[in-house]
């Protein structure tokens, strides 16, 4: 089982509805988890973070979070064709020496307009 | 902030050449990171320093790779011998403590 798996898409949705990304890991002891996201040809960029189960609100964004299901979410309300990109799941175990952090492969979202 | 720097931006090199990558993190940041990131693997971490010492380079594909941090303003990724199978875009991230991570704009190498 990969640590962090990610449906790899393409995801296709049209401007104004919700975009729903998934992620699922297999290390129970992770504790911070990340979406970026990163357009073709560039670096990631960070959406959000969440430590603790449930959701969190950030603008369009929201990040759901059930480490009993091993499950973190990414919801994009309104989505726009700026929206389309690659997005990466990011889960982080430990700190100082004992630092793990693995990425899933990510997700491609294509918004049409 | 100037973010993270990283030098050169593309880098062409024949098989066998050693090829030297360069990241400068943002300051004050304590943790430096380097990955790589094929279509195939996705983004993979290969090393990371804190506060300029190694702690982690389980990711290192093999010998051929070693990675310096001399200062905490300057890390290096060399490649020696380079293969082709090396090929990829590779990245630098800093963080501070062990949260959100910026990326540099990445090295894209080919090599023939």
């Amino acid at each position: 089982q990969k640590e962090v798996e990610q449906n790899s898409g393409p995801l296709s949705v049209p401007e104004g509805a919700i975009a729903s990304l998934n992620c699922t890991y297999s290390d129970r002891g992770s504790q911070s988890f990340f979406w970026y996201r990163q357009y073709s040809g560039k670096s990631p960029e960070l959406i959000m973070f969440i430590y603790s189960n449930g959701d969190k609100e950030d603008g369009r964004f929201t990040a759901q979070l059930n480490k009993a299901s091993q499950y973190v979410s990414l919801l994009i309300r309104d989505s726009q064709p700026s929206d389309s990109a690659t997005y990466l799941c990011a889960v982080i175990r430990g700190g100082g020496s004992n630092y793990k952090l693995t990425f899933g492969k990510g997700t491609l979202l294509t918004v049409n307009p | 902030d100037a973010g993270v720097i990283q030098s050169p931006r593309h880098e062409v090199t024949e098989m066998g050449q050693e090829v030297t990558l360069r990241c400068k993190p943002i300051s004050g940041h304590d943790y430096l990171f380097w990955y790589r990131q094929t279509m195939m693997r996705g983004l993979e971490l290969l090393i990371y320093f804190n506060n300029n010492v190694p702690i982690d380079d389980s990711g290192m594909p093999e010998d051929r790779f070693s990675a310096k941090m001399p200062n905490a303003s300057f890390s290096t990724l060399k490649i020696q011998p380079s293969e082709p199978r090396d090929s990829a875009v590779y990245f630098c991230a800093s963080s501070r403590l062990t949260d959100t991570q910026y990326f540099g704009p990445g090295t894209r190498l080919t090599v023939l």
